[in-house]
């Protein structure tokens, strides 16, 4: 069957340093893979959006030098949180469809602690 | 900008009572927004429960059912007969056709007791 993974499951960095979480689609060509994040007691936010052959779709607040995302090719995405301070604390969610009219499969995320 | 707003938790409900976790949606930026409602039980991912792309329609699913209703902008997911495996958090979300990002609403913790 069509699955997401998304590793590591848990980190935790010092605050000023970065940190790289990775996300593979398996079983499907993922098109289009949207990551989130999750702060404590909010919702899941849209960072940013990325479909093959289209530049990154950032949303406000979130920016590609804070958060890039690389997107090569059709089973994996990873993106890297930047100088991450307390604030970037949370639980990253990679959200990858095929196609149009397709519910997004989403991993169990990478929930990130700041120091 | 788009928005959802869903049953603030936690719900707290005995087995086989029924269950309704409102939400109501607010689509400005998608002329036609799918809905869809995703479910988190402990320890594990989100997982799609039901979704309908259109008005007027009715997803189901594990014995969940909510109707897409346009005219009240609502997606209210219901099950008549809860069991404890159904506890966990529900997320409403609306989203477009093309492939863009999600909207979700708070989430609604549900805890289902013997």
């Amino acid at each position: 069957g069509a699955l997401v993974y998304q590793y590591p499951r848990r980190t935790i960095c010092k605050s000023g340093t970065s940190m790289r979480m990775e996300c593979q689609a398996v079983g499907f060509q993922a098109t289009s893979v949207a990551w989130y994040r999750q702060s404590p007691q909010k919702t899941f936010e849209l960072i940013a959006l990325s479909t093959v052959n289209s530049a990154i779709k950032y949303e406000q607040n979130f920016t590609q030098e804070k958060f890039p995302i690389s997107h090569p090719n059709l089973s994996f995405s990873s993106m890297t949180v930047l100088n991450a301070y307390l604030e970037d604390r949370g639980l990253y969610l990679c959200g990858a469809r095929e196609g149009a009219n397709q519910a997004p499969l989403f991993g169990e995320g990478t929930r990130l602690s700041v120091l | 900008g788009d928005s959802v707003t869903q049953t603030e938790g936690p719900v707290t409900v005995s087995e086989s009572e029924s269950l309704i976790i409102n939400c109501t949606y607010s689509a400005t930026s998608i002329a036609y927004p799918n809905l869809f409602w995703y479910v988190r039980y402990p320890g594990e991912g989100l997982q799609l429960l039901l979704k309908v792309i259109t008005a007027g329609q009715k997803g189901s699913s594990r014995g969940f059912e909510a109707t897409y209703n346009k005219e009240t902008t609502s997606f209210h997911l219901q099950k008549a007969s809860v069991q404890e495996s159904d506890s966990a958090v529900y997320y409403c979300a609306l989203g477009d056709n093309y492939a863009q990002g999600l909207t979700f609403g708070l989430g609604t913790r549900v805890s289902v007791f013997p």
